[in-house]
C-alpha cells in the first residue's frame, strides 16, 4: 500500500501570506503511460465535506481560486496558498488515486498568525 | 447537478452491525465508481471502499476487510455499505464520493453531507 506523508502538522501563517504544504508518497504516483500523477488535494472544514481543489497534481478544480496551486512529480508533492485569506483556515488533506486503497495524508491544519 | 445523500448513520454496540445507503442523482449511476471515505476527528480523513464501475469490481481499506461490504443498487441509483462486527475505531463520518467522470482512478469532485456511525455500548 501506498503510504502518503505530510509535512507540517500544522501551520500559523500571517494574512497574505504565503502558505507551503508538502505530500510525500511512499512510491511514484506518476503513471508512465499517461504522464500523469494521480494525486489530489482536498479543503475541509468543519461540518462541511472535504472539497476537491486540485487534482493530476497541479489541475486546480473549476471555482477553486487561483491563489491555490498544486506542483510536483512521483513522489513529492506541495500545494501553495499564495496570499492567505481568513476563509482558508481549513485542515488540507493530499491523496493518491494510484491503485487501491486509496490512502490520504494525515491532514495539515492551516491557522491563521 | 450531481447530488448525493447518505442516511442509515447512528448509535450501535460494539459488535452489532450497520448498514448505510447513499442516494444518488444527477449522472449515470450504473457506470460510475462511487467510493466511501470516513473523517474521524483524531485519524483524519480514511479511504474506506470502492466499487468500480458497472462491472463491480470492490476494493477495502485493510482496516475494514472482512467486515464491510460495498454494494449498489443501481435500479434505485443507491450505494451501500454493510458493515458487521463494528469496533469502536469505526467511529466516524461516513461519505459518499463520486470521482470525476465517475472513473475509478480520479480523485472526488463530489461528496455527499456524511452520516455519523458511532459505536459504543
Amino acid at each position: 500500500d501506498i503510504v502518503m506523508t505530510q509535512s507540517p502538522d500544522s501551520l500559523a501563517v500571517s494574512l497574505g501570506e504565503r502558505a507551503t504544504i508538502n505530500c510525500k508518497s511512499s512510491q511514484s504516483v506518476l503513471y508512465s503511460s499517461n504522464n500523469r500523477n494521480y494525486l489530489a488535494w482536498y479543503q475541509e472544514k468543519p461540518g462541511q465535506p472535504p472539497k476537491l481543489l486540485i487534482h493530476w497534481a497541479s489541475t486546480r478544480e473549476s471555482g477553486v481560486p487561483d491563489r491555490f496551486s498544486g506542483s510536483g512529480s512521483g513522489t513529492d508533492f506541495t500545494l501553495t496558498i499564495s496570499s492567505l485569506q481568513a476563509e482558508d483556515v481549513a485542515v488540507y488533506y493530499c491523496q493518491h488515486y494510484y491503485s487501491a486503497p486509496f490512502t490520504f495524508g494525515q491532514g495539515t491544519k492551516v491557522e491563521i498568525k | 447537478e450531481v447530488q448525493l445523500l447518505e442516511s442509515g448513520g447512528g448509535l450501535v454496540q460494539p459488535g452489532g452491525s450497520l448498514r448505510l445507503s447513499c442516494a444518488a442523482s444527477g449522472f449515470a449511476f450504473s457506470y460510475s465508481a462511487m467510493n466511501w471515505v470516513r473523517q474521524t476527528p483524531g485519524k483524519g480523513l480514511e479511504w474506506v471502499s470502492m466499487i468500480c464501475d458497472s462491472r463491480g469490481d470492490t476494493y477495502y481499506a485493510d482496516s475494514v476487510k472482512g467486515r464491510f461490504t460495498v454494494s449498489r443498487d443501481s435500479s434505485k441509483n443507491t450505494l451501500y455499505l454493510q458493515m458487521n462486527s463494528l469496533r469502536g475505531e469505526d467511529t466516524a463520518i461516513y461519505y459518499c464520493a463520486r470521482p470525476n467522470g465517475g472513473n475509478c482512478n480520479s480523485a472526488y469532485s463530489h461528496w455527499g453531507q456524511g452520516a455519523l456511525v458511532t459505536v459504543s455500548s
